[in-house]
Formats: C-alpha cells, sequence, structure tokens
C-alpha cells in the first residue's frame, strides 16, 4: 500500500537535545511538507520541499532543521533552539500541478514530548 | 494573503441530526478550497475539494460542501450525522498558482448518541 510513514509515533526527549522526526513516502510525491499542530492552532507550515535537495521556510521555521537527500525521504530536526517543542508534528505530501489545487496527504503525526 | 475562519471551535450534536461546519476565506484571487478531517491522534485526510465548476462538491462519508463566492464561504454539511464522524475538521485554502495551503483552526465535531 503507498503512504506515509512517521516514525516514531510519540517520542520523548529531554530539553537542549536535539532530536530528528522521520518522514518516508513512496507515493512519488515531489513535495513535501512539515507541519505543527497545537491545540486550537491549526495546522502551521514549518518547511516544505518541491525537489530533492531543495527547501524553504515556511511560517514557523525558527528552531528547525531539514534535509531532502532523497525523493522519498524528508526528515525535519527540532533543535535547542526551539523555545516551545512539545507538539503533534504532521508530514504531508503532494503532486502540484502547475496550478496548484493539490490534495495532500499525510502521515499518522509524531507527538514530541520534551521535559 | 489568503486567510481562513472557521467560526466555531466546536459544534455538538446528537446522533442522525443535521450538521454544518462554517468556513470562511479571504483572498485578493481566485482560490482553490478544502475540507480535512482529523479522527484523534492520527493524520488529516482529504473529506472533498474544490476547484472549479459545480459550486456543490460531494465527498466522502455523506459530506458536502457549497462554495458561495460572494459570501467568500464553503461550509461543510451531513444531513445525518454518526458516532463515527467524531474528529476534528479543518478547512483549508490555496491560491490559484500555489500549492501550499493555508489551514483553519479546525472545528471538533462532537456527535452524542
Amino acid at each position: 500500500d503507498g503512504g506515509i510513514t512517521q516514525s516514531p509515533k510519540y517520542l520523548f526527549r529531554k530539553e537542549g537535545q536535539n532530536v530528528t522526526l522521520s518522514c518516508e513516502q513512496n507515493l512519488n510525491h515531489d513535495a513535501m511538507y512539515w507541519y505543527r499542530q497545537d491545540p486550537g492552532q491549526g495546522l502551521r507550515l514549518i518547511y516544505y520541499s518541491q525537489i530533492v535537495n531543495d527547501f524553504q521556510k515556511g511560517d514557523i521555521a525558527e528552531g528547525y532543521s531539514v534535509s531532502r537527500e532523497k525523493k522519498e525521504s524528508f526528515p525535519l530536526t527540532v533543535t535547542s533552539a526551539q523555545k516551545n517543542p512539545t507538539a503533534f508534528y504532521l508530514c504531508a505530501s503532494s503532486t502540484p500541478g502547475l496550478a496548484g489545487g493539490d490534495t495532500q496527504y499525510f502521515g499518522p503525526g509524531t507527538r514530541l514530548t520534551v521535559l | 494573503a489568503q486567510s481562513v475562519t472557521q467560526l466555531d471551535s466546536q459544534v455538538p450534536v446528537f446522533e442522525e441530526a443535521p450538521v454544518e461546519l462554517r468556513c470562511n476565506y479571504s483572498s485578493s484571487v481566485s482560490v482553490y478550497l478544502f475540507w480535512y478531517v482529523q479522527y484523534p491522534n492520527q493524520g488529516l485526510q482529504l473529506l472533498l475539494k474544490y476547484l472549479s465548476g459545480s459550486t456543490l462538491v460531494k465527498g466522502i462519508n455523506g459530506f458536502e460542501a457549497e462554495f458561495n463566492k460572494s459570501q467568500t464561504s464553503f461550509h461543510l454539511r451531513k444531513p445525518s450525522v454518526h458516532i463515527s464522524d467524531t474528529a476534528e475538521y479543518f478547512c483549508a485554502v490555496s491560491e490559484r498558482g500555489s500549492y501550499i495551503p493555508t489551514f483553519g483552526r479546525g472545528t471538533s465535531l462532537i456527535v452524542h448518541p
């Protein structure tokens, strides 16, 4: 079955530690995205990538970093510079058309708790 | 810049009753509109989307939405809800020429027996 996998589902880290969240897709999608979800705030875009070896900052990129070395993989690192990293993180992918209007396909999410 | 407002943060309803979840957007250009559903501790999945053509869009699980350009709205409706419809619902908009959507803050639909 094609889809997006995120691991782990739950992650606990101590304050001051960097942590990397995994996102893999086998949908052959070109674009991948990372969102942060907090209660009552909807989804906020952290980073996105349209193509391998290229990515752009979203609305809340500070304290996060990404890489896109392979089409199917888009890992997110939450660094110690992120002031409030406890949240639910969602990865998504899509195949952008020329005009947009593309469905985003989401992974199951990773819940990160920083102690 | 585009923005999305979901007017209700929570909508409680009894099973088999009709429901409407409201969504308004603002944009200076033509848009695409989406509704996604999120069940507890899961990712989002697409319910339906409006790209062009008929303003009444039918989606999965018996949901439908109507695009109203003059009122800049895209309200989601279902004539009879089930307990299993209890979830968070997100409205999203993307401007034509951009594939980055903006999401609303979500509406929690709570269906009571």
